[in-house]
């Protein structure tokens, strides 16, 4: 079975960049399905806010697309979130999921607070 | 993007009751309908897809209906493990969105 694990810094300051990775074990990120990065904000709203295709293709959610960037290294079966310029509205849990028709495969979940 | 409205936001039930959640889309998205349940402190676990569709190992005690803009999902026979949030999901075409959630508690 797939697994996916959420890993990063868990306190960035206002207008610096966050930073995650997923590190997937089960299944190769080239072989197929999407690789998505999605978040909870405090009072539970989920947002999409992206993937990384299994071809290395990206589709942003609208609202991020000028700060948002999702990556891969494929030696390492990893991918990655960069959000720049963030403000205390990016303090959310971040998942990192797989998807086939937008129906996901979820890992744990890692909390980043924005503060100064 | 496509809204997902989830009623009721709170929902409070012994075990051994029958629940329903009901969601509006705004607009038609056929059966392209989700449901997911999470646990406190836990990610969201699939539970229905297409409308109607039970994920595998999932009970039949769930079970999901509906077409277009309106949905629901009821849960027969309220068990323990029951008990968290859920939320309806369109999965019609990105950008994927999300209902606000419904919390079911314990009476």
């Amino acid at each position: 079975d797939v697994q996916l694990q959420e890993s990063g810094p868990g306190l960035v300051k206002p207008s610096q960049s966050l930073s995650l990775t997923c590190s997937v074990t089960g299944y190769s990120i080239t072989s197929g399905y999407y690789w998505n990065w999605i978040r909870q904000f405090p009072g539970n709203k989920l947002e999409w806010m992206g993937y990384i295709s299994y071809d290395g293709s990206n589709n942003y959610n609208p609202s991020l697309k000028n700060r948002i960037s999702i990556t891969r290294d494929t030696s390492k079966n990893q991918f990655f979130l960069r959000l720049n310029s963030v403000t205390t509205e990016d303090t959310a849990t971040y998942f990192c999921a797989r998807d086939q028709d937008g129906l996901f495969v979820w890992g744990a979940g890692t909390t980043v607070t924005v503060s100064s | 993007d496509i809204q997902m409205t989830q009623s009721p936001a709170s929902l409070s039930a012994s075990v051994g009751e029958t629940v329903t959640i009901t969601c509006r889309s705004s607009e038609n998205i056929y059966s392209y309908l989700a449901w997911c349940q999470q646990k406190q402190g836990k990610s969201p676990q699939l539970l229905v897809y297409n409308a109607k569709t039970l994920a595998e190992g999932v009970p039949s005690r769930f079970s999901g209906s509906g077409s277009g803009t309106q949905f629901s999902l009821k849960i027969n026979s309220l068990q323990p493990e029951d008990f968290g949030s859920y939320y309806c999901q369109h999965h019609y075409g990105t950008p994927w969105t999300f209902g606000g959630g419904t919390k079911l508690e314990i009476k």
